[in-house]
């Protein structure tokens, strides 16, 4: 069955520090994955995604994910994190394609992320 | 930028009441979805919707749940008779070709569901 976990629920670093965030996942075939953030009151924002190609994926504001296969995992970082990245993150795979020709997503349950100053 | 917007941010209803939450996906978008997250637990799948129907449900959609998009730019979710576990946050989200990575979903803020 296809499945996404997040090891951490809660991560605290100190602004200006480097970031990890652990994704794994259970998944037949060469998954779609996503990482998305979820700032307080806001919806859910696409950081970044891999389907196939390189396995180092480039997102928005500042954050990276390597997807390796050996390892069923996708995990999120970031050199130097800055307070505005406070916020949930979630790590989600992409399922087959279904009878109307598009995907579910399937969620890990998320981290959150706190940052001190 | 376009987004997807999600009216009211938050309903409270009583246990049995109908509920309609709705949603305006981005507007050349084909493909609507709806998600859930009952506090502390995991984004869930309910219903994937496209060409006027629903391509993919959920064993959570059941019978009390149904989706519509009644014109060219809203697409609701009614809730018949909700329950105190229906008390969630409910995401709309549309993309604009439902297989291909470069059309990933867009989400809304959500509605937060309390039902009482």
């Amino acid at each position: 069955a296809q499945s996404v976990t997040q090891p951490d629920i809660h991560i605290t670093v100190s602004e200006g520090a480097s970031l990890e965030l652990r994704c794994n996942y259970s998944y037949g075939a060469t998954p779609y994955l996503f990482w998305y953030v979820q700032s307080p009151g806001q919806g859910l924002q696409l950081l970044l995604k891999y389907f196939s190609g390189d396995t180092l994926v480039q997102g928005i504001k500042g954050f990276e994910a390597e997807f390796k296969r050996s390892q069923s995992s996708f995990n999120l970082r970031k050199p130097s994190v800055h307070w505005s990245d406070a916020a949930e993150y979630f790590c989600a795979v992409g399922g087959p394609l279904n009878a109307g020709n598009n995907r579910k997503l399937i969620w890990g349950l998320g981290t959150s992320l706190a940052v001190n100053p | 930028e376009p987004e997807v917007t999600q009216t009211p941010s938050h309903q409270v209803t009583q246990m049995g009441q109908e509920v309609i939450l709705r949603c305006v996906p981005i507007s050349n978008h084909l493909y609507f979805y709806w998600y859930r997250q009952i506090l502390g637990q995991k984004v869930e799948f309910l219903v994937s919707f496209y060409n006027n129907e629903i391509s993919e449900k959920s064993e959570i959609f059941d019978d009390q749940f149904s989706v519509e998009r009644p014109d060219g730019s809203n697409f609701t979710l009614k809730i018949r008779s909700t329950k105190l576990e229906d008390s969630a946050m409910y995401f709309c989200a549309s993309s604009a070709s439902g297989g291909a990575a470069n059309s990933p979903l867009h989400f809304g803020n959500g509605t937060r569901l309390t039902v009482t």
